[in-house]
C-alpha cells in the first residue's frame, strides 16, 4: 500500500514563492505526480517526476528524491490566480498493474 | 470536445433509490479511474479499470456500489439503495495505459455532484 503526506493548509503572499512538501512510502514506486484543483473544480495535471531531481516547468517546479521518498512542488511568482488545492499522487507498480494514490490535498491561499 | 465527459453533472435523489453515473474517457484512454470527493476532503479511490476490466476495486466503499466498463470506452458507477453519506462529488479519469505510457497523467472530468436528500 501507499502513505502519502502533505501538509493541508499553507498561506502565502503573491509575488512570493511557497514550496509544498510530499512524503511517500511506496513499495513499488514509478512516478510521482502533482495536481491542481480550484475549488468546485476537476483536478488538472502540473507535473510528473520519475527520477530524482527538479523538473522546471514555467512559474512551477518538482523536485523528487526517491531514497527519501520526498517530493516538493515550488511555486514562483505568485499569483491570486494560484489559490487552489495542490495534490501530490503517487503511481505504485504491484499486484501486477499501476495504481495511482493520491494525498489528502495542500490548500494553499494566496494573499495580497 | 476531446475530455473526459461525465453526466449528469448534478443529482438528487432521495435515500433508498439507485442511482447511475457515467463516464466518457477520452478516445484511445484504456485505463479509467473512479474518485470520490466530500465536500473539503481529498480524492478517495474508487476502482480502476484497464480496458474492460477491474484489477483494482478495493475501493468500492460497499456491496452497494458498483461499476462497469464496455467497448474499452463508456463507464457506469452505480450506488444502490442510497444512503445520505454518499452525498459527494464523483470523479472519472482516463489515461492512456500506464504499464506503455507511464509519465502520462489522469485526465478528469467534471464530475457528477451527488445530493443524497
Amino acid at each position: 500500500g501507499q502513505n502519502i503526506d502533505q501538509p493541508t493548509e499553507m498561506t502565502a503572499t503573491e509575488g512570493a514563492i511557497v514550496q509544498i512538501n510530499c512524503t511517500y512510502q511506496t513499495s513499488g514506486f514509478n512516478g510521482l505526480f502533482w495536481y491542481q484543483q480550484h475549488a468546485g473544480e476537476a483536478p488538472t495535471f502540473l507535473s510528473y517526476n520519475v527520477l530524482d531531481g527538479l523538473e522546471e516547468k514555467g512559474r512551477f517546479s518538482s523536485f523528487l528524491s526517491r531514497s527519501k521518498g520526498y517530493s516538493y512542488l515550488l511555486l514562483k511568482e505568485l499569483q491570486m490566480k494560484d489559490s487552489a488545492s495542490y495534490l501530490c499522487a503517487v503511481r505504485d507498480y504491484s499486484g501486477g498493474y499501476q495504481k495511482v494514490t493520491f494525498g489528502i490535498g495542500t490548500k494553499l491561499q494566496v494573499i495580497p | 470536445g476531446a475530455g473526459v465527459s461525465q453526466s449528469p453533472s448534478n443529482k438528487v435523489t432521495e435515500k433508498g433509490k439507485d442511482v447511475e453515473l457515467r463516464c466518457d474517457p477520452i478516445s484511445g484512454h484504456t485505463a479509467l479511474y473512479w474518485y470520490r470527493q466530500r465536500l473539503g476532503q481529498g480524492l478517495e479511490f474508487l476502482i480502476y479499470f484497464q480496458g474492460n476490466s477491474a484489477p483494482d476495486k478495493s475501493g468500492l466503499p460497499s456491496d452497494r456500489f458498483s461499476a462497469e466498463r464496455t467497448g474499452e470506452s463508456v463507464s457506469t458507477l452505480t450506488i444502490q439503495r442510497t444512503q445520505q453519506e454518499d452525498s459527494a462529488v464523483y470523479l472519472c479519469a482516463s489515461s492512456l495505459s500506464p504499464q506503455k505510457n507511464s509519465n502520462q497523467p489522469q485526465h478528469f472530468g467534471d464530475g457528477t455532484r451527488l445530493s443524497i436528500l
